[in-house]
């Protein structure tokens, strides 16, 4: 079946500093993605998407990659701030497909 | 983006008992669906949530466990039957809009139930 993981599982970065979280998917037939943040106590919330048409897509100090190539994902996050600190899944989806199935997460420790 | 409520935000219950989560959506979704999210991991799909039929579940659930309903299409409940401490979990409602093979997930902000 369709699996999607990530390379770490925890992420601490200086305040100021790019962070990058990593993720790996297994189902080639996979064609949308999505980011998502879920801070402590709340639902997960969207960050950003990406269609498999593309291999890149930039939002507000956040950078998304995509290599279908080597089935992986990943998230930029520029000059990183405190209220980056949550935890981050990606997601993926087949074309046609109703569901998503998510990634194990990565925690992202923001250092003073 | 749809808004997503949910209730209760959190409860605590007793082994054998049965609880019932609502979501409401402030707009028209074609898709809704329930989560599970155990302490410290990631979300794991429940089931589909057909408006006006039986729901659709995942390897590992069965209605029996978690009776759904959603009887209009911004509108679905969820409930944990028989309760043990293995069910304390964050349960998320979610939804997808109006282009069905497309567009982005939406949550609520979900249920964190405790099961003693």
């Amino acid at each position: 079946g369709e699996s999607v993981g990530l390379h770490l599982p925890t992420l601490s970065v200086q305040e100021g500093d790019n962070s990058i979280i990593n993720c790996a998917y297994s189902n080639s037939a996979s064609d949308y993605f999505i980011w998502y943040k879920q801070e402590s106590g709340k639902g997960p919330q969207f960050i950003i998407d990406i269609r498999s048409n593309m291999d890149k897509r930039q939002g507000q100090r956040v950078t998304v990659l995509l290599n279908k190539t080597v089935k992986h994902l990943s998230l930029q996050i520029a000059a990183t701030q405190p209220g980056d600190s949550a935890v981050y899944f990606c997601a993926e989806k087949e074309n046609y497909g109703q569901n998503f199935v998510f990634g194990p997460g990565t925690r992202l420790s923001v250092l003073p | 983006s749809a808004v997503i409520s949910q209730k209760p935000s959190r409860d605590i219950c007793q082994r054998g008992t049965s609880l019932t989560i609502q979501c409401q959506v402030d707009s028209q979704v074609t898709m809704m669906f329930w989560y599970r999210q155990q302490p410290g991991q990631s979300l794991t799909l429940i089931a589909t949530a057909n408006q006006g039929s039986e729901a659709t579940y995942e390897s590992g659930f069965v209605i029996d466990k978690f009776p759904i309903s959603r009887p209009n299409l911004t509108f679905s409940t969820l409930t944990v039957s028989n309760m043990s401490p293995e069910d304390s979990s964050i349960y998320l409602c979610s939804a997808r809009g109006l282009a069905e093979n497309t567009g982005e997930l939406f949550f609520g902000e979900g249920s964190r139930l405790t099961v003693l």
